[in-house]
């Protein structure tokens, strides 16, 4: 069985300072991990996945993510907080292998950039 | 968005009719999907397809029904079985392989049942 969670419903943080929207995991296999981030009234948008390799991960916008397989984690992280990166953040798994090719999404967390 | 549309943008039924929610892909994917989005709850799956004419249900199948003729589209009905219709419904499609490819969403559908 697969599922990822993510702690924290809502993080604020003022404009210019680092971010971290928390997730952590579990698999019986390797994961393939995703993060996605919604606008509002809006389909997701993917950000970056982990499916092997270097533990660093790098998306779109400034974002990235590090894997950590002891701490079952994946938090997305950036190193300057825009005004614009309020949005809601879900970060979703999928066991490897597994039957399907279907996402198991966490709850989402709500980030407010503020200025 | 792009390569993924889905239509209406907004849709009201009153309770006891069914009502078809439509997606169309041009990205030439083989698996496509079908969420429900509820506040605070995330999206939980309703029904996938890997190929075409065939397709498997998800966690919350009970109350809605899915068709795979074409590539192109997966459309989704709402069944005056499910209890509880209103939400907002994400279609998405991915490369079929070993599923380490990313998902990519429609805009969705916001249906309200009164």
């Amino acid at each position: 069985a697969q599922s990822v969670a993510q702690p924290e419903d809502q993080v604020n943080v003022a404009e210019g300072n680092p971010l971290t929207v928390k997730c952590t995991y579990s698999v019986s296999g390797n994961p393939y991990l995703f993060w996605y981030v919604q606008y509002p009234n809006r389909g997701l948008q993917f950000l970056l996945k982990y499916i092997t390799g270097d533990n660093l991960v790098k998306g779109s916008y400034g974002f990235e993510a590090e894997f950590n397989k002891s701490q079952t984690s994946f938090h997305l992280k950036k190193p300057s907080a825009l005004v614009s990166d309020s949005a809601l953040y879900f970060c979703a798994v999928r066991d490897s292998p597994g039957p399907g090719y279907a996402l198991n999404f966490g709850k989402g967390t709500s980030l407010l950039v503020t200025p | 968005d792009g390569g993924i549309t889905q239509s209406p943008k907004y849709l009201f039924r009153k309770e006891g009719q069914n009502v078809t929610l439509s997606c169309e892909q041009n990205l030439n994917h083989d698996a496509m999907y079908w969420y429900r989005q509820d506040p605070g709850q995330g999206l939980r799956l309703i029904y996938y397809s890997q190929i075409v004419n065939d397709f498997q249900k998800g966690d919350i199948a009970e109350g809605y029904s899915v068709s795979r003729e074409k590539k192109e589209s997966f459309p989704l009905t709402v069944t005056s079985a499910q209890k509880n219709p209103t939400a907002f419904y994400l279609c998405a499609s991915s490369m079929a392989d070993t599923g380490s490819y990313e998902q990519y969403f429609g805009p969705g559908t916001r249906l309200t049942v009164t």
